[in-house]
C-alpha cells in the first residue's frame, strides 16, 4: 500500500522558516518525481515545487510565485522528500501536501502551516 | 504560466443527474490534463489523467474529454458520495497549474 506522510507543520512567525518532511513507503521511491502542493484555507490548490528522480539528475522546478523562498530536496535512501520555506508570510498559511508522480496519483494527508505572530 | 479557467465555480444537481465541469487552458496543452476530486476534509484524489484516462479504481460514471485548450469532466448518474470539489490541472508545461475548482452539491 502506498503511504505518504507529511510532518513538520505548525505555527511560525512571519519572517521565519520551516522545513516540511514527507516520508513514503509502499512503492519504489527512486522511480518517481515528487511534488509539494498547497491549499490555503477555503481556497484552491497551488502547485509549489517538483523534484525529479536520479534519471533526470534530480532537477527541481518551482512555482514562480514562490521561487527564491522554497527549496525542495529528496533523500532516496530514506524514501523521503523535503520542502524548506523561508521568509514566511501570512499568505503562506496553508495545508501542504506531498504528492507522487508527474501525474499526481497519490497524495499525503497534508501538513498544516500557520504563519502568524 | 499556463492559466486554467474552470467553470462553474459551484454546481447543484439532483441524484441521478449528469453534470459537466469545464476547464479552458490559455494555450494548447495537448491532453496534458488531470482531474482531481477533493471530498470535504480530505486530500485530493486523482480521477482522470491524459484528459480522458480513468485512474485505477475510479467509477466508470466519471469520464473526461476534450483537446487543445478545452476539456471537460462528466459525472453520470450523480451519487451522494460525489459531493466534493473538483479541480483540473495541466501538466503539459512543467510549471503545473490548477483550475480554481468547482464545488458540487446535491439538490
Amino acid at each position: 500500500e502506498v503511504q505518504i506522510l507529511e510532518t513538520g507543520g505548525g505555527l511560525v512567525k512571519p519572517g521565519g522558516s520551516l522545513r516540511l518532511s514527507c516520508a513514503t513507503s509502499g512503492f519504489n521511491f527512486n522511480d518517481y518525481f515528487m511534488n509539494w502542493v498547497r491549499q490555503a484555507p477555503g481556497k484552491g490548490l497551488e502547485w509549489v515545487a517538483q523534484i525529479r528522480n536520479k534519471n533526470y539528475n534530480y532537477a527541481t522546478y518551482y512555482a514562480e510565485s514562490l521561487e527564491g523562498r522554497v527549496t525542495i530536496s529528496r533523500d532516496d535512501s530514506k524514501s523521503s522528500v523535503y520542502l524548506q520555506v523561508s521568509s514566511l508570510r501570512a499568505e503562506d498559511t496553508a495545508i501542504y501536501y506531498c504528492t507522487r508522480g508527474y501525474v499526481m496519483d497519490a497524495w499525503g494527508q497534508g501538513a498544516s502551516v500557520t504563519v502568524s505572530s | 504560466d499556463i492559466q486554467m479557467t474552470q467553470s462553474p465555480a459551484s454546481l447543484s444537481a439532483s441524484l441521478g443527474e449528469t453534470v459537466t465541469i469545464e476547464c479552458r487552458a490559455s494555450e494548447d496543452i495537448y491532453n496534458g490534463l488531470a482531474w482531481y476530486q477533493q471530498k470535504p476534509g480530505k486530500s485530493p484524489q486523482l480521477l482522470i489523467y491524459n484528459a480522458n484516462s480513468l485512474h485505477t479504481g475510479v467509477p466508470s460514471r466519471f469520464s473526461g474529454s476534450g483537446s487543445g485548450t478545452q476539456y471537460s469532466l462528466k459525472i453520470n448518474s450523480l451519487q451522494s458520495e460525489d459531493v466534493a470539489s473538483y479541480f483540473c490541472q495541466q501538466y503539459y508545461d512543467y510549471l503545473f497549474t490548477f483550475g480554481s475548482g468547482t464545488k458540487l452539491e446535491i439538490k
